[in-house]
């Protein structure tokens, strides 16, 4: 079945530390890759994708993914995390559907809790 | 200018009554969703609607009933609530429905509470 893992439910980091929060994914075909943002009380917003191309994309507020075809993975990554940053972050994956020509299925992480701390 | 809104943002009511969630988007996109997500922060898709045609529609009860007049709305009906549909549902939007590589726009989220 294919799927989306951010295996960590909670990160906790530093202010001013790089943080990584982490995606893995297992999909078949070539997929379209998402990561959201959620902060309390509030709808996701969307930071970044990677749909072909580079493999090291940028984002809003600072982030950036990096998509590892072989190691089937795409974590999002900041060089200096500040405490705003913290929210619940979502990596979300978008794949063939078989048979559907066009349309792809998303598939949704279960989320990860990003704290920052002064 | 808000690009995804939803009313009411709350909703408290009673067991077994009617509720309708109303959602529009002034992006001119032509998909939209609703999403319910649960007390642990879990997102699920429940429908999607491309150019006012139903295109997903996940295993909900059916007292779950969308309806959408035009491109810009997407309206959730409930009906006969149960305590289980206790949740933050979000309606989303994005253009170029579901084989496409752009990104979803989320409204602020409607926080249903049944008692």
């Amino acid at each position: 079945a294919q799927s989306v893992a951010q295996p960590e439910d909670q990160v906790n980091v530093a202010e001013g530390n790089p943080l990584t929060v982490k995606c893995t994914y297992s999909v078949s075909g070539n997929p379209y890759l998402f990561w959201y943002v959620q902060y309390p009380n509030r709808g996701l917003q969307f930071l970044l994708k990677y749909i072909t191309g580079d493999n090291l994309v940028k984002g809003s507020y600072g982030f950036e993914a990096e998509f590892n075809k072989s190691q089937t993975s795409f974590h999002l990554k900041k060089p200096s995390a500040l405490v705003s940053d913290s929210a619940l972050y979502f990596c979300a994956v978008r794949v063939p559907r078989p048979g559907a020509g066009n349309n792809r299925k998303l598939i949704w992480g279960l989320g990860t809790s990003l704290a920052v701390n002064p | 200018d808000t690009a995804v809104s939803q009313t009411p943002k709350y909703l408290v009511t009673q067991m077994g009554n009617d509720k309708s969630i109303k959602c529009e988007q002034n992006l001119g996109h032509d998909t939209m969703y609703w999403y319910k997500q649960d007390s642990k922060k879990f997102l699920k898709i429940m429908f999607s609607y491309n150019n006012k045609e139903l295109i997903i529609n996940e295993t909900v009860p059916n007292r779950f009933s969308p309806k959408s007049p035009d491109k810009a709305h997407l309206n959730l009906h409930i009906n006969s609530l149960e305590l289980g549909d206790s949740a933050v549902y979000f309606c989303a939007s994005s253009q170029d429905g579901w084989g496409s590589n752009q990104p979803q726009h989320f409204g602020d989220g409607t926080r249903l509470s049944i008692l």
